[in-house]
């Protein structure tokens, strides 16, 4: 079946501009994450949305970072007026319900995200 | 402040011997443990994983081994096979306040290259 896909999946954009980053989940998975890799670093958690919950947004770097997902489906991650230090390589990652709390997270191939 | 460290950037192996790669936290409260590989272009995906009250688990050729009072997890691969030539990342987490395991904090990964 279809995995985790992400779009573009790789922008080259100028310092000051705004990028979306797209992700389409794994159908009828409820959960879904982004995270983001900096050069030569572990995954970074950023956001986590589950279901209908108030997502969780304590790893968002900044309030230029923000991200939605509508219909409880696809998510989109917006970066304001980019940064060099913004540059990574963005990865979204679903998974199935569970109720064992310890949910295996299937991830995208990842945005790279280049901030000239 | 690097809550999760692998301190190997790289390890190179024979075929057929073993691989053993390391991962040591800080957080005490990490109660469960999972590892990730990584192929160049391509998300994580789920290797194995182990809860806090086992010291060990074992799925085929691959066996996570967890020492909670020295804060260290190790995976052992064996025999090592060149199509385990990946990045491989170490990822905690803890059991939140709504039951969930969700949020992992990764480690930088090691780059393990299994020779033919």
């Amino acid at each position: 079946g279809a995995g985790v896909s992400q779009s573009p999946s790789n922008k080259v954009t100028e310092k000051g501009k705004d990028v979306e980053l797209r992700c389409d989940p794994i159908s009828g998975h409820t959960a879904l994450y982004w995270y983001r890799q900096s050069l030569g670093q572990g995954l970074e958690f950023l956001i986590y949305f589950q279901g209908n919950s108030a997502p969780d947004k304590s790893g968002l770097p900044s309030d230029r970072f923000s991200a939605e997902r509508t219909g409880g489906s696809v998510s989109t991650l917006t970066i304001q007026r980019t940064q060099q230090e913004d540059s990574a390589v963005y990865l979204c990652a679903s998974s199935p319900p569970s109720g064992s709390g310890t949910d295996t997270q299937y991830f995208g191939p990842g945005t790279r995200l280049t901030v000239l | 402040d690097q809550q999760v460290k692998q301190n190997s950037p790289s390890l190179s192996v024979q075929e057929g011997r073993i691989s053993i790669l390391n991962c040591d936290y800080t957080n005490s409260m990490f109660d469960y443990f999972l590892w990730y590989k990584k192929y160049p272009a391509e998300g994580p995906t789920f290797l194995i994983s182990i809860s806090s009250i086992k010291d060990k688990n074992e799925d085929g050729r691959f066996t996570v081994f967890l020492n909670k009072s020295a804060k260290h997890l190790s995976l052992h691969i064996v025999p090592s096979q060149p199509g385990d030539s990946a990045v491989y990342f170490c990822a905690p987490s803890q059991l939140n306040s709504g039951g969930s395991n969700y949020k992992l904090t990764f480690g930088k990964g090691t780059l393990l290259t299994v020779n033919p």
